[in-house]
């Protein structure tokens, strides 16, 4: 079946250890997105690529980067977690053109200690 | 500034009966809007949408009903079943720049009692 796959689901980093959380998707759509969702919240969106064209959010912190090497994969990289930056962070992707429905994988938890 | 509100963070329902859930929002360039369903453990399911120019859309027993001019939208599930029970998150989309940005609400946790 084609789908989203986040790896890992759980995660646990210290304080300031950076962190990377990866995505794939067998679905080769052209759009990829991260979001953060913290408990009880709406997921935030924080950036997304259209290919390789990167999209930063205008309030996402400098300490959040991403990375696309490939239509398949994608990375979000955390430079330096502060305990504020534990939450569920979901991957989803889109076909450019359609009715911006989006697929969602199943999300990694991360824990800053 | 939360631009998508959902102002029901539960809703308990009998099986069997109609669920309503309830969604607002506040920025007018909105023109489609969707809803997805969560399980625990799971990422967002899309469950169904509905573009500006409509004011309902039906699915099954899903139907979203818009109200444009009081920018409310509402996701009815008749008759609702035990397997329903779910986070529901109301979403909503622009044209132009924010074509495929999705601004999401809180979310509505929805149990459906057999």
């Amino acid at each position: 079946d084609a789908m989203v796959i986040q790896n890992p689901r759980y995660q646990v980093t210290q304080f300031g250890k950076p962190v990377t959380l990866s995505c794939s998707q067998t679905l080769n759509h052209n759009v990829m997105y991260w979001y953060q969702q913290k408990s009880s919240q709406a997921p935030k969106l924080l950036f997304h690529y259209y290919d390789k064209d990167f999209n930063n959010e205008a309030d996402t912190p400098d300490n959040f980067q991403s990375r696309r090497p490939n239509t398949s994969f994608c990375f979000l990289d955390i430079r330096s977690p502060g305990l504020g930056d534990a939450a569920m962070y979901l991957c989803a992707t889109m076909q450019r053109g359609t009715y911006n429905e989006q697929f969602f994988g199943p999300g990694t938890r991360l824990t800053v200690l | 500034d939360q631009q998508v509100k959902q102002n029901s963070p539960s809703l308990s329902v009998q099986e069997g009966r109609i669920s309503i859930l309830n969604c607002d929002y506040t920025n007018s360039m909105f023109d489609y809007f969707l809803w997805y369903k969560k399980y625990p453990a799971e990422g967002p399911t899309f469950l169904i949408s509905i573009s500006s120019i409509k004011d309902k859309n039906e699915d099954g027993r899903f139907t979203v009903f818009l109200n444009k001019s009081a920018k409310h939208l509402s996701l009815h599930i008749v008759p609702s079943q035990p397997g329903d029970s779910a986070v529901y998150f109301c979403a909503a989309s622009g044209s132009g720049t924010s074509y495929g940005k999705l601004t999401f609400g809180q979310g509505t946790i929805l149990t459906v009692h057999p």
